[in-house]
């Protein structure tokens, strides 16, 4: 079974960039998410001919990149509200999609 | 503006049904699948299911496939997901989401929270 790794942690002061991985052996189209505990989670970026958009009102300080089978997620200029955690997903195929394992951003 | 409610949840005892509903404000004219995606304690997210927009196809997780099911009353703009023989491990939050284009999960309810019991 397909699955996307991504590391458990992350963390920056405010003002710094933090980058996060998510690798799997099998990575199609990719698009990350934000998610507060107990809130309903937020698309941060959807990929489009293998570049990665920002939807309407989304800090454009969220940007990503995907290499062979490796997407990441850069935050630059890191907010105190930026605090959260972080999910990418992949279609695998046209039925089935995956969740990465999720990181926990914590602004220091 | 776009909203999504999740209901239906609660507590089942272990071996029995229950159906979630998802209904839709402000979506409509746009041609949007939906995805329901769990959340249970302490873990990260888990996609369960899809449907599309037209009801023509619906796909599912393995853990899931054969017990759970999707359907869509179109009249109410609203998605059901109709779960049997539940067990521990389908103790989550459950969220639905919809998807307007590129694989991408666009917008998100708030979740239903079902727990199954023993």
């Amino acid at each position: 079974q397909s699955t996307l790794a991504q590391p458990p942690s992350a963390s920056g002061s405010p003002g710094q960039s933090v980058t996060i991985s998510c690798t799997g052996t099998k990575i199609d189209i990719v698009s990350w998410y934000q998610h507060h505990p107990g809130k309903a989670p937020k698309l941060i970026l959807y990929e489009l001919s293998q570049v990665f958009k920002i939807p309407s009102g989304v800090p454009e300080r969220f940007s990503g990149s995907k290499s062979g089978n490796t997407a990441s997620l850069t935050i630059s200029g890191l907010q105190t509200e930026d605090e959260a955690d972080y999910y990418c997903t992949s279609n695998i195929g046209r039925d089935r999609w995956v969740f990465g394992t999720g990181t926990k951003i914590t602004v220091l | 503006q776009v909203q999504l409610v999740e209901s239906g949840g609660g507590v089942v005892q272990r071996g029995g049904s229950l159906r979630i509903s998802c209904a839709a404000s402000g979506i409509t004219g746009r041609i949007a699948g939906t995805h329901w995606v769990r959340q249970a304690p302490g873990k990260g997210l888990e996609w369960v299911a899809f449907l599309r927009y037209d009801g023509s196809d619906k796909y599912y997780e393995d853990s899931v496939r054969g017990r759970f099911t999707m359907s869509r009353d179109s009249s109410k703009d609203t998605v059901y997901l109709e779960m049997n023989s539940l067990g521990a491990a389908d103790t989550a939050v459950y969220f639905c989401a919809k998807d307007v284009g590129y694989y991408a999960l666009w917008v998100w309810g708030q979740g239903t929270q079902v727990t199954v019991s023993s």
